[in-house]
Formats: structure tokens, C-alpha cells, sequence
């Protein structure tokens, strides 16, 4: 069955580091992939997504991921942390025939100090 | 562009009534949209997914007489919580697309607490 693991739960990084989060996949075909951000009480913000082509992708707000098909990942990366990326981050692959429905990982919460 | 509105953003009922949550996708034609429940520090269970014009599809485990899904033209879908009960609180968060395999838009969610 297709499923996608956030391995952490919580993540606190300094104001200024780097930062990945990692994102692993379960899915028979060449999956959709996405990265969507949570802040609280919000709905989801679309980061980035991988179709198809160039292996890695650049977003909105600095991030990036490298599609990894030979480890079944999508890891997220951003060179240096803002204090207002601190939020909840949630990996997805897309199902392509299955009317595109997204089967989403548990989050990674961020956490930011200064 | 690409944006989703639901309206209301938070709704308070009591116990046996029935509430309607509505998803609008604001500058696009959404050909298909998505119904998700979140409970606290969790992530997103697809509730159901609906095309325009057509039944809804229900995921296994949700029921389909108690959460109705209307999806009657390209920009509104409708969820209604039919006889509410405090364990259909939750935060509910729809999602758009233009396509079925497009990408997801999703709306800023509602939080129903039901007394």
C-alpha cells in the first residue's frame, strides 16, 4: 500500500542554520510529490511539487527538494531558517490513478529559536 | 491565483443539529474537489472526494449519510455534518484542483465544536 513517512515528529532548528526535513515514500509507479506548510489554525500552503523532469525542485520561501527515486524520498531543504518558518510541515504523494488523491505523512513540527 | 476560501472558519453547534461547511475555489474552476478531517497534532484523513456533477466518493470508514458532500458547480462544494455530535468536532479542510491529477489547492479550513 502507498504511504509516506516523516520520520520527525519535531524539529527545532536556530534562526539562521539549515535546515531538511525528511520525507520517505511507499508507491509502486513514479509518484506526485509535494510539500505543503501548516501554520496554526491554517490550511495547508503549497510549497513545491515534483511531476516529472529536473530531480530538484526550488519553491516559494527559499525551500527546495531533491526527488531521490533510488531512496524513495523527497527531503526538503531550505539554506537558513527564518524565524517565521517555524510551523507544521507535511509531505504528500499524489495517487495517479486514483483521481489524484494525496496521502499525506504525519508532519514534521518545526521549531525555530532565535 | 489558486486560492480557496471555506466559509464559516469556525462554527459552535449543539449536539443533534446539522451544519453546512462551504468550499469555494475563488479564481479557478475546480473540476474536482477534496474533503479532509484533522484532529489535533495529527495529520489529514481524506474524507471524500467529489467531481463536479457527480456523487461523491467516500473513503472506507466514512459515513456518507452523515457527512453529505454537494459538489453542484465548478467553484462551490458543500459538506453538511448531519446530526451533529461532540465527536465530529474537528477541523475540516477542503482542497481543490482543476484536474483530477492537478495540483491540490486547499482552503483555510473550519473548526466545528459541537456541544
Amino acid at each position: 500500500a502507498q504511504s509516506v513517512t516523516q520520520p520527525d515528529i519535531h524539529i527545532t532548528v536556530s534562526e539562521g542554520a539549515s535546515l531538511e526535513l525528511r520525507c520517505n515514500y511507499s508507491y509502486g509507479a513514479t509518484p506526485y510529490l509535494f510539500w505543503y506548510v501548516q501554520s496554526p489554525g491554517q490550511g495547508l500552503q503549497l510549497l513545491l511539487k515534483y511531476f516529472s523532469g529536473d530531480t530538484l525542485v526550488q519553491g516559494i520561501k527559499g525551500f527546495e527538494a531533491e526527488f531521490k527515486r533510488s531512496q524513495s524520498s523527497f527531503n526538503l531543504r531550505k539554506p537558513s531558517v527564518h524565524w517565521s518558518d517555524a510551523a507544521e510541515y507535511f509531505c504528500a504523494v499524489g495517487e495517479r490513478n486514483q483521481g489524484g488523491k494525496l496521502i499525506f505523512g504525519q508532519g514534521t513540527e518545526l521549531s525555530v529559536k532565535p | 491565483g489558486a486560492v480557496v476560501s471555506q466559509h464559516p472558519s469556525r462554527v459552535i453547534c449543539k449536539s443533534g443539529t446539522s451544519v453546512k461547511i462551504e468550499c469555494r475555489s475563488l479564481d479557478f474552476q475546480a473540476t474536482t474537489m477534496f474533503w479532509y478531517r484533522q484532529f489535533p497534532k495529527q495529520s489529514l484523513m481524506l474524507m471524500a472526494t467529489s467531481n463536479e456533477g457527480s456523487k461523491a466518493t467516500y473513503e472506507q470508514g466514512v459515513e456518507k449519510d452523515k457527512f453529505l458532500i454537494n459538489h453542484a458547480s465548478l467553484t462551490l462544494s458543500t459538506l453538511t455534518v448531519t446530526s451533529a455530535h461532540p465527536e465530529d468536532s474537528s477541523f475540516y479542510i477542503c482542497s481543490a484542483s482543476g484536474t483530477p491529477l492537478d495540483t491540490q489547492y486547499f482552503g483555510p479550513g473550519t473548526r466545528l465544536t459541537v456541544l
